[in-house]
């Protein structure tokens, strides 16, 4: 009953390296996102995905890329990271969009960029 | 553009008063589906209810209702009998079918005091 899993849970960078956050669900379920959350800004959506091989941007996707090569994984990537980046990454998924699906989530990833 | 607003940053309760938190949000779709997700210190995004728009009768979970105002476009949630597990950073959130998102609010930090 593993659910929605991030791995790692903490990770520290210096500015400039990249790396990915992993994501991976066992629910089948269809649609995946991603958010940052910062303080007093709520949860924003980086990039989502409504299916394998179908990604799109959210709100603030400028410096990360995702794929979704399979139903169960999505892993966003930063290239380039920079101070702006240090936040706290929550992995999402529902069973389908354009319904009453709550969205489920991982434990979250605290990112800090120095 | 699809938005999400809750106007009040922090609020407080005496345990087992009532409280209500304020949200309103904007889309143009007419098949939309809203949320109030509860986020305690642990970090875990837990759901709490969940309001189909098409829906007239106001959803109830236990001691959490909410008070749907379609035209306003208001989607408030009542907590009564506040007990001290439900201090939490508290989350309204909105999904349409037609743009494949969900929004989230800024939150608010709710604080029920012994």
């Amino acid at each position: 009953n593993a659910g929605v899993t991030q791995t790692p849970k903490f990770q520290v960078l210096k500015t400039g390296q990249s790396m990915t956050l992993q994501c991976a669900q066992d629910m089948n379920h269809e649609y995946m996102s991603w958010y940052r959350q910062d303080p007093g800004m709520g949860l924003r959506l980086i990039h989502y995905s409504v299916g394998a091989g179908i990604t799109d941007q959210g709100e603030v996707p400028n410096g990360y890329n995702v794929s979704r090569s399979t139903t169960e994984d999505f892993p966003l990537r930063l290239l380039s990271a920079a101070p702006s980046q240090t936040s706290v990454y929550f992995c999402a998924s529902s069973l389908r969009t354009g319904s009453n699906q709550p969205q489920h989530f991982g434990d979250g990833t605290r990112l800090s960029i120095l | 553009a699809q938005t999400v607003t809750q106007s009040q940053p922090e609020m407080s309760v005496q345990e087992a008063e009532t409280v209500t938190l304020s949200c309103t949000y904007d889309t143009s779709e007419s098949n939309y589906y809203l949320f109030w997700y509860k986020q305690p210190p642990s970090r875990q995004m837990i759901l709490v209810i969940r309001q189909e728009a098409y829906k007239q009768q106001n959803a109830t979970e236990n001691r959490f209702s909410v008070n749907f105002q379609k035209a306003a476009k208001s989607f408030s949630l009542k907590i009564s009998d506040s007990q001290l597990g439900d201090t939490a950073m508290y989350f309204c959130a909105s999904h349409t079918s037609g743009t494949y998102k969900y929004i989230f609010g800024t939150g608010t930090r709710l604080k029920v005091l012994a």
